[in-house]
């Protein structure tokens, strides 16, 4: 049973829009929260994180929300480029996950110019 | 700045050959781990190690062992291949655990015929 969960598997947005990437998690221990990106035929790269003691962190064009009652979490890319074309996936740790990151499936996102 | 580095980026190995997945970083970093990708399951933790001379399983690690070399590498090894390891592997590290941004190498895709 997967505890990150990310429901689109992927997303198309035009040049200059807001992308939205959704995450939901069901272990209500998690209390730290990451994005990465991946592009083809290389390793992910961190992007983001926020606390479970916040509902919101922002870095630049890249802010993330954390709605913890409803368990769910988001990534907002305003204004979307095309370099952000990639596959971004959620992580959580925490709790009884001790040491142990858990990755959602990914949403692979494509900005069209 | 070289990273994280895995060895070899390409495998086809026979159902029961044995390998070495090697994987070195070079950012004194005391936790790395070991992680495979599968379509639509994200990556999924197979082994880490929290610190030189640890070493912990994680949520895959059926069919596999590692060993912490020292703090720069850290190994995995598949004793007798079976086409359910098909996958990409990715190394990564951080400097003391999941929290902090792991850095990943740039994955070994591995098929097992």
């Amino acid at each position: 049973d997967q505890q990150v969960k990310q429901n689109s598997p992927s997303l198309s947005v035009q040049e200059g829009r807001i992308s939205i990437l959704n995450c939901d998690y069901t272990n209500s221990m998690f209390d730290y929260f990451l994005w990465y990106k991946k592009y083809p035929a290389e390793g992910p790269t961190f992007l983001i994180s926020i606390s479970s003691i916040k509902d919101k962190n922002e870095d630049g064009r890249f802010t993330v929300f954390l709605n913890k009652s409803a368990k769910h979490l988001s990534l907002h890319i305003v204004p979307s480029q095309p370099g952000d074309s990639a596959v971004y996936f959620c992580a959580a740790s925490g709790g009884n996950a001790g040491n142990m990151l858990t990755f959602g499936g990914g949403t692979r996102l494509m900005v069209k110019p | 700045n070289a990273g994280v580095t895995q060895t070899p980026k390409f495998q086809v190995l026979k159902t029961g050959q044995s390998m070495t997945l090697q994987c070195a970083q070079d950012m004194n970093h005391n936790s790395m781990y070991w992680y495979r990708q599968d379509p639509g399951m994200g990556l999924r933790l197979i082994y880490y190690s929290a610190s030189e001379g640890t070493t912990d399983k994680g949520e895959v690690p059926n069919g596999y062992n590692v060993s912490r070399l020292n703090k720069r590498e850290f190994s995995l090894r598949l004793e007798s291949a079976a086409p359910s390891q098909t996958s990409v592997y990715f190394c990564a590290s951080s400097e003391y655990g999941p929290n902090e941004k792991l850095f990943f190498g740039s994955g070994t895709q591995l098929s097992v015929l």
